[in-house]
């Protein structure tokens, strides 16, 4: 079976920019959820999706917004890129719940914001 | 105060020690993860446990929910155990991460 995959793995962007992140859940999984890493705040939620509707989402703020397809695919959009929005975003798939069910996740992708 | 609480924030071991690493969660829960990260930045979920005890190879995972607290164990440590290791509890619809802790296993 498949792992959960992103792309792309690495991104360069400048401030004022935006950007979309793509995730492919593992085959048969339909909660997608996504992570903000940085080395001040830690692994941050973002928001989960199930069957093309956000469930949940992080205190971020509306530029970071997402979206599911219904196969499953996911992908995180920020606008307006920041310098703070530097970061390792991982997105995650589950069968069911984010919260109760084992998290799977891609290898994330690294985004710079210059 | 963090929702999730890790300790110790760093810990170096010898090879074939035994590590406990703890989870103490201020917040009502459905279940606790246990996640190893290794550098690069693969995360690998290692135990998800709402009660009880977890045992996988050499990894122990134990929660006491009443107190609000976890801890992962490592039997014989050895040094591709180097990872950092993070607790994240979950609600149905999110988790909530613990700052994580860096352990560094030498041969």
């Amino acid at each position: 079976k498949a792992g959960v995959t992103q792309t792309p793995r690495y991104l360069i962007k400048t401030r004022g920019q935006q950007v979309t992140l793509s995730c492919s859940p593992i085959s048969g999984h339909r909660s997608v959820s996504w992570y903000q890493q940085t080395p001040g705040q830690g692994l941050q939620f973002l928001f989960e999706y199930f069957s093309e509707t956000q469930r949940n989402k992080g205190n971020f703020p509306g530029r970071f917004s997402g979206r599911q397809f219904s196969n499953s695919r996911s992908e995180m959009n920020v606008s307006t890129l920041e310098l703070g929005d530097s970061a390792l975003y991982l997105c995650a798939s589950t069968y069911y719940r984010v919260g109760t069910d084992t998290q799977y996740f891609g290898p994330g992708t690294r985004l710079t914001v210059l | 105060k963090n929702e999730v609480e890790q300790s110790p924030q760093n810990l170096t071991a010898q090879e074939g020690e035994f590590i406990t690493i703890n989870c103490s969660y201020s917040v009502g829960i459905s279940a606790l993860h246990w996640l190893q990260q290794h550098p690069g930045g693969g995360i690998v979920s290692l135990f998800m446990l709402s009660s009880g005890k977890k045992k996988h190879g050499r990894l122990i995972a134990t929660i006491n929910i009443q107190e609000k607290h976890s801890s992962l164990h490592i039997t014989a440590s050895h040094p591709r155990d180097s990872a950092v290791y993070i607790c994240a509890v979950g609600s149905p619809d999110k988790l909530i991460f613990g700052t994580g802790t860096r352990l560094q296993v030498f041969p």
